[in-house]
């Protein structure tokens, strides 16, 4: 079956500008996760979704972050006045509720300039 | 909160040799512990988990790893390595009842002809 899709799978904006990525999880998969990959490093948790229950947002590394997810589909991850450290790769994952297992997609590369 | 440490930042091994990436996690319950490969431009993928039972825990393309609760340890080892092997390896942790995942920085395998 399909996996985990984002998009754009890469994207370069200049300082300043918006920009919203998208992820699609795998069908039937309540969960949701963003999560953030410095050049180099490991991945930084971002934000979880659970079926309707509020979202965990403690990884958000500032108010200029925000993302949205409609019931158990798309989500949308948010960077509002994009900053060169927001440069990164941007990892999206679903899982089942009542697993711990999570399918990532192939990311989206952001690039600030 | 939980943590994770993978000591080596780079490991290089030949072809054919066995190999040892080291883990090790902070955490004061039983976690849930995960091995993740990157490879270059792709997702993460899931090598294998443990969440409880059998200490020695098998997972895809011939890796296993083993939880060892008195060092805090889960190092992943393979017998014979490949030069498909050759990525980006990442320890992660789970809380029992918090979802997201605290990963290490990943060690970088390179592996000679």
């Amino acid at each position: 079956g399909a996996g985990v899709s984002q998009s754009p799978s890469n994207k370069v904006t200049e300082k300043g500008k918006d920009v919203e990525l998208r992820c699609d999880p795998i069908s039937g998969h309540t969960a949701l996760y963003w999560y953030r990959q410095r050049l180099g490093q490991g991945l930084e948790f971002l934000i979880y979704f659970q079926g309707n229950s509020a979202p965990d947002k403690s990884g958000l590394p500032s108010d200029r972050f925000s993302a949205e997810r409609t019931g158990e589909s798309v989500s949308t991850l948010t960077i509002q006045r994009t900053q060169q450290e927001d440069s990164a790769v941007y990892l999206c994952a679903s899982s089942q509720r009542t697993t711990y297992e999570q399918y990532f997609g192939p990311g989206t590369r952001l690039t600030v300039t | 909160a939980q943590s994770v440490t993978q000591p080596d930042i780079h490991i290089t091994v030949s072809e054919g040799a066995s190999l040892e990436l080291r883990c090790n996690y902070s955490y004061g319950a039983t976690p849930y512990l995960f091995w993740y490969v990157q490879s270059p431009g792709q997702g993460l993928q899931l090598l294998l988990k443990y969440f409880s039972g059998d200490t020695l825990v098998q997972g895809i393309k011939g890796f296993e790893a083993e939880f060892k609760r008195s060092q805090s340890s889960f190092n992943l080892r393979k017998p014979s390595v490949h030069w498909s092997d050759a990525a980006e390896y990442f320890c992660a942790v789970g809380a029992q009842g918090a979802q997201k995942l605290v990963f290490g920085q990943g060690t970088r395998l390179t592996i000679n002809p």
